[in-house]
Protein backbone atom coordinates (compact mmCIF):
# COMPACT_ATOMS: atom_id res chain seq x y z
CA UNK A 1 0.00 0.00 0.00
CA UNK A 2 1.34 3.58 -0.88
CA UNK A 3 -1.43 5.67 0.79
CA UNK A 4 -4.05 5.25 3.30
CA UNK A 5 -6.88 7.98 3.69
CA UNK A 6 -8.89 8.01 6.74
CA UNK A 7 -11.48 10.76 6.18
CA UNK A 8 -12.78 11.16 9.50
CA UNK A 9 -10.64 13.12 11.84
CA UNK A 10 -12.70 12.82 14.72
CA UNK A 11 -15.95 10.54 15.72
CA UNK A 12 -18.52 10.49 18.50
CA UNK A 13 -20.68 7.77 19.41
CA UNK A 14 -23.38 6.93 22.34
CA UNK A 15 -22.18 4.31 24.27
CA UNK A 16 -23.78 0.76 23.56
CA UNK A 17 -24.03 2.34 19.97
CA UNK A 18 -22.67 1.02 16.97
CA UNK A 19 -19.79 3.51 14.67
CA UNK A 20 -18.28 3.02 11.23
CA UNK A 21 -14.42 4.17 11.11
CA UNK A 22 -13.80 4.64 7.04
CA UNK A 23 -10.51 3.78 5.29
CA UNK A 24 -9.65 3.78 1.63
CA UNK A 25 -6.02 3.14 0.75
CA UNK A 26 -4.27 2.67 -2.96
CA UNK A 27 -1.68 -0.59 -3.80
CA UNK A 28 -0.40 -2.10 -6.58
CA UNK A 29 0.43 -5.51 -4.67
CA UNK A 30 -2.57 -8.70 -4.32
CA UNK A 31 -1.25 -9.55 -1.60
CA UNK A 32 -1.33 -7.84 1.26
CA UNK A 33 -2.98 -7.75 5.23
CA UNK A 34 -4.56 -5.02 6.62
CA UNK A 35 -5.05 -4.08 10.38
CA UNK A 36 -6.97 -1.91 12.64
CA UNK A 37 -4.80 -0.46 15.37
CA UNK A 38 -6.24 1.65 18.20
CA UNK A 39 -3.79 3.71 20.46
CA UNK A 40 -5.68 5.01 23.74
CA UNK A 41 -4.43 8.41 24.96
CA UNK A 42 -0.61 7.79 26.66
CA UNK A 43 -0.64 4.33 25.96
CA UNK A 44 0.60 2.35 23.70
CA UNK A 45 -0.40 0.74 19.98
CA UNK A 46 -2.49 -1.92 20.41
CA UNK A 47 -4.39 -4.59 17.09
CA UNK A 48 -7.82 -4.46 16.93
CA UNK A 49 -8.39 -6.83 13.84
CA UNK A 50 -6.83 -7.92 10.93
CA UNK A 51 -7.49 -9.22 7.68
CA UNK A 52 -5.99 -10.77 4.63
CA UNK A 53 -6.80 -9.67 1.28
CA UNK A 54 -7.28 -12.79 0.01
CA UNK A 55 -10.30 -13.80 1.87
CA UNK A 56 -13.39 -12.68 1.22
CA UNK A 57 -14.88 -13.23 4.36
CA UNK A 58 -15.00 -10.27 6.57
CA UNK A 59 -12.76 -10.16 9.67
CA UNK A 60 -14.99 -10.02 13.04
CA UNK A 61 -13.09 -9.91 16.58
CA UNK A 62 -16.10 -10.16 19.43
CA UNK A 63 -17.68 -6.68 18.92
CA UNK A 64 -15.70 -5.73 16.03
CA UNK A 65 -16.02 -6.39 12.49
CA UNK A 66 -14.76 -5.09 9.23
CA UNK A 67 -16.46 -4.39 6.21
CA UNK A 68 -13.40 -5.12 3.30
CA UNK A 69 -14.24 -3.96 -0.64
CA UNK A 70 -11.11 -5.56 -1.83
CA UNK A 71 -11.95 -4.19 -5.85
CA UNK A 72 -12.83 -0.85 -4.31
CA UNK A 73 -10.02 -0.49 -1.90
CA UNK A 74 -11.77 0.08 1.24
CA UNK A 75 -11.54 -1.62 4.34
CA UNK A 76 -14.01 0.02 7.48
CA UNK A 77 -14.42 -0.97 10.87
CA UNK A 78 -17.34 -0.99 12.76
CA UNK A 79 -17.75 -1.06 16.48
CA UNK A 80 -21.02 -2.40 18.45
CA UNK A 81 -21.90 -1.72 21.32
CA UNK A 82 -19.25 0.94 21.39
CA UNK A 83 -17.85 0.64 25.34
CA UNK A 84 -16.03 4.26 27.35
CA UNK A 85 -12.77 1.98 26.75
CA UNK A 86 -12.85 2.11 23.35
CA UNK A 87 -12.06 5.90 22.70
CA UNK A 88 -9.37 6.38 21.51
CA UNK A 89 -7.06 7.50 18.35
CA UNK A 90 -7.82 4.50 15.42
CA UNK A 91 -5.59 3.77 12.95
CA UNK A 92 -6.17 2.02 9.78
CA UNK A 93 -2.93 0.28 7.94
CA UNK A 94 -2.25 -2.13 5.27
CA UNK A 95 1.10 -3.60 5.60
CA UNK A 96 3.45 -2.81 1.99
CA UNK A 97 3.24 -6.33 0.90
CA UNK A 98 4.84 -8.73 -0.96
CA UNK A 99 7.99 -9.32 1.49
CA UNK A 100 7.93 -6.63 3.45
CA UNK A 101 6.04 -6.21 6.19
CA UNK A 102 5.54 -2.36 6.91
CA UNK A 103 2.74 -1.07 7.95
CA UNK A 104 1.21 2.24 6.10
CA UNK A 105 -0.93 4.02 8.89
CA UNK A 106 -3.24 6.85 7.87
CA UNK A 107 -3.63 10.07 9.86
CA UNK A 108 -6.35 8.07 12.38
CA UNK A 109 -10.05 9.09 13.35
CA UNK A 110 -10.27 9.92 16.99
CA UNK A 111 -13.31 8.42 18.81
CA UNK A 112 -14.92 9.47 21.71
CA UNK A 113 -17.78 7.61 23.55
CA UNK A 114 -20.41 9.90 25.22
CA UNK A 115 -21.85 8.15 28.37
CA UNK B 1 5.84 -12.81 27.18
CA UNK B 2 6.47 -9.25 28.43
CA UNK B 3 5.75 -7.26 25.89
CA UNK B 4 7.89 -5.16 23.47
CA UNK B 5 9.83 -2.51 26.00
CA UNK B 6 11.44 0.84 24.94
CA UNK B 7 13.91 3.11 26.87
CA UNK B 8 13.65 5.42 27.61
CA UNK B 9 10.61 6.42 27.54
CA UNK B 10 11.41 10.22 27.28
CA UNK B 11 14.66 11.81 26.17
CA UNK B 12 15.20 15.67 25.97
CA UNK B 13 18.01 16.97 24.46
CA UNK B 14 19.99 20.13 22.96
CA UNK B 15 20.25 20.69 19.36
CA UNK B 16 23.38 18.79 17.40
CA UNK B 17 23.50 16.18 20.50
CA UNK B 18 23.31 12.53 19.57
CA UNK B 19 20.91 10.40 21.23
CA UNK B 20 20.38 6.39 21.27
CA UNK B 21 16.52 4.70 21.84
CA UNK B 22 16.72 0.90 22.36
CA UNK B 23 14.12 -1.34 21.80
CA UNK B 24 13.78 -5.10 23.17
CA UNK B 25 11.34 -6.93 20.96
CA UNK B 26 9.50 -9.77 22.17
CA UNK B 27 11.68 -12.60 23.14
CA UNK B 28 12.01 -14.93 19.95
CA UNK B 29 10.20 -12.41 17.36
CA UNK B 30 12.34 -12.49 14.42
CA UNK B 31 10.89 -8.79 12.66
CA UNK B 32 12.19 -5.74 14.27
CA UNK B 33 10.43 -2.88 12.56
CA UNK B 34 11.32 1.02 13.76
CA UNK B 35 8.54 3.93 12.97
CA UNK B 36 8.19 7.85 13.80
CA UNK B 37 5.13 9.44 15.23
CA UNK B 38 5.19 12.72 14.85
CA UNK B 39 1.62 14.73 16.38
CA UNK B 40 -1.23 14.22 15.08
CA UNK B 41 0.35 11.76 12.33
CA UNK B 42 -0.05 8.35 12.02
CA UNK B 43 3.01 6.30 12.52
CA UNK B 44 5.39 6.92 9.70
CA UNK B 45 7.76 3.35 8.34
CA UNK B 46 11.61 4.28 9.37
CA UNK B 47 13.51 0.72 8.58
CA UNK B 48 13.47 -2.94 9.87
CA UNK B 49 15.85 -6.17 10.16
CA UNK B 50 14.62 -9.84 9.86
CA UNK B 51 16.99 -11.41 12.65
CA UNK B 52 20.33 -9.41 12.62
CA UNK B 53 19.72 -8.16 8.93
CA UNK B 54 18.19 -4.73 8.33
CA UNK B 55 16.28 -5.42 5.10
CA UNK B 56 15.28 -1.79 4.25
CA UNK B 57 16.83 1.63 5.68
CA UNK B 58 16.09 4.02 2.44
CA UNK B 59 13.12 5.06 4.51
CA UNK B 60 14.95 6.43 7.05
CA UNK B 61 14.89 9.97 7.22
CA UNK B 62 18.19 11.35 6.20
CA UNK B 63 21.99 9.92 7.26
CA UNK B 64 21.58 11.06 10.66
CA UNK B 65 19.54 8.20 11.61
CA UNK B 66 21.01 4.50 11.76
CA UNK B 67 20.08 1.76 13.59
CA UNK B 68 21.44 -1.78 14.53
CA UNK B 69 20.21 -5.01 15.51
CA UNK B 70 23.45 -6.93 16.44
CA UNK B 71 22.64 -10.31 17.82
CA UNK B 72 18.99 -10.47 16.47
CA UNK B 73 17.32 -9.23 19.66
CA UNK B 74 17.31 -5.80 20.71
CA UNK B 75 17.73 -3.20 18.26
CA UNK B 76 19.18 0.09 18.80
CA UNK B 77 18.02 3.68 16.98
CA UNK B 78 20.44 6.51 17.09
CA UNK B 79 20.23 10.28 15.98
CA UNK B 80 23.13 12.05 14.86
CA UNK B 81 23.44 15.63 15.59
CA UNK B 82 19.75 16.06 16.53
CA UNK B 83 17.49 18.82 15.07
CA UNK B 84 13.77 20.03 16.44
CA UNK B 85 12.67 18.66 13.60
CA UNK B 86 13.35 15.23 14.96
CA UNK B 87 10.84 15.58 18.03
CA UNK B 88 8.19 12.88 17.94
CA UNK B 89 7.48 9.81 18.91
CA UNK B 90 9.44 6.60 18.09
CA UNK B 91 7.84 3.44 17.78
CA UNK B 92 9.75 0.07 17.93
CA UNK B 93 7.26 -3.07 16.77
CA UNK B 94 7.91 -6.64 16.80
CA UNK B 95 6.74 -10.19 14.55
CA UNK B 96 7.49 -13.34 15.40
CA UNK B 97 8.35 -14.74 11.49
CA UNK B 98 9.93 -13.60 8.82
CA UNK B 99 5.80 -13.24 7.27
CA UNK B 100 5.27 -10.09 6.03
CA UNK B 101 2.06 -10.40 7.38
CA UNK B 102 1.96 -11.21 10.98
CA UNK B 103 0.60 -8.90 13.13
CA UNK B 104 2.96 -6.64 14.70
CA UNK B 105 3.45 -5.69 18.70
CA UNK B 106 4.26 -2.32 19.35
CA UNK B 107 6.27 -1.13 22.54
CA UNK B 108 5.63 1.87 24.35
CA UNK B 109 7.86 4.46 22.41
CA UNK B 110 10.16 6.83 23.01
CA UNK B 111 9.20 10.31 23.18
CA UNK B 112 11.97 12.98 21.83
CA UNK B 113 12.03 16.56 23.02
CA UNK B 114 15.14 18.61 20.82
CA UNK B 115 15.52 22.25 22.25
Amino acid sequence: AQTVTQSQPEMSVQEAETVTLSCTYDTSESDYYLFWYKQPPSRQMILVIRQEAYKQQNATENRFSVNFQKAAKSFSLKISDSQLGDAAMYFCAPNQGGSQGNLIFGKGTKLSVKP
Amino acid sequence: DTGVSQNPRHKITKRGQNVTFRCDPISEHNRLYWYRQTLGQGPEFLTYFQNEAQLEKSRLLSDRFSAERPKGSFSTLEIQRTEQGDSAMYLCASSVSGRAGETQYFGPGTRLLVL
